[in-house]
């Protein structure tokens, strides 16, 4: 079946470090969307791809980078990590642009010391 | 911009009892309107979704949704909620030519008594 995954489901890092979150699907989906969940705000988007090669700021971009060289895979860069980057962070994917249902992954827990 | 708000942040009701959570938005013309559900520490599942067409919207594990253009509104249903529908539920809209992109609610958390 088809699905999505995120890697690693937890970590643990310090203030200044280079993370990367790793997010795969296999639905062969053209879309794909990386969001932060925090109490409270609900899910905010961060990055999101129309395609390979195609990447676009979300509202609370500040801090992250994305790359899109596969259909599949759009891992999320905090380039120096920060205290206010702890959070939930879930990757989603879509069919093609419009009305089309977002499919979520399971999740990373991000919690920067 | 759209806006989504959920005006509960929590509700608990008994089990058997019947369910609704509000969801209010702001959008400028007919937007696309999801609810997910997500239990802990998973990610979100669709419940249903409105994109035009009849305004009762049917959806997975009981739920239904009623989308009113003049309230704007578009708030979840179950008649007779069961333990297993403790989660957190998310209202989001999408815009029309907006390429996909979903603005969500704060969520509502929902608790179960027995």
């Amino acid at each position: 079946d088809a699905e999505i995954t995120q890697s690693p489901r937890h970590k643990i890092t310090e203030t200044g470090r280079q993370v990367t979150l790793a997010c795969h699907q296999t639905w062969n989906h053209n879309n794909m969307f990386w969001y932060r969940q925090d109490l409270g705000h609900g899910l905010r988007l961060i990055h999101y791809s129309y395609g390979v090669q195609d990447t676009n700021k979300g509202e609370v971009s500040d801090g992250y980078s994305v790359s899109r060289s596969n259909t599949e895979d759009l891992p999320l860069t905090l380039e120096s990590a920060a205290s206010s980057q702890t959070s939930v962070y879930f990757c989603a994917s879509s069919e093609t642009q419009g009305k089309d249902t977002q499919y979520f992954g399971p999740g990373t827990r991000l919690t920067v010391l | 911009a759209q806006s989504v708000t959920q005006p509960d942040i929590h509700i608990t009701v008994s089990e058997g009892a019947s369910l609704e959570l509000r969801c209010n938005y702001s959008y400028g013309a007919t937007p696309y309107l999801f609810w997910y559900v997500q239990s802990p520490g998973q990610g979100l599942q669709l419940l249903l979704k409105y994109f035009s067409g009849d305004t009762l919207v049917q959806g997975i594990k009981g739920f239904e949704a009623e989308f009113k253009r003049s309230q704007s509104s578009f708030n979840l249903r179950k008649p007779s909620v069961h333990w297993s529908d403790a989660a957190e539920y998310f209202c989001a809209v999408g815009a029309v030519g907006a390429g996909n992109m979903l603005t969500f609610g704060g969520g509502t958390r929902l608790m179960v008594k027995p």
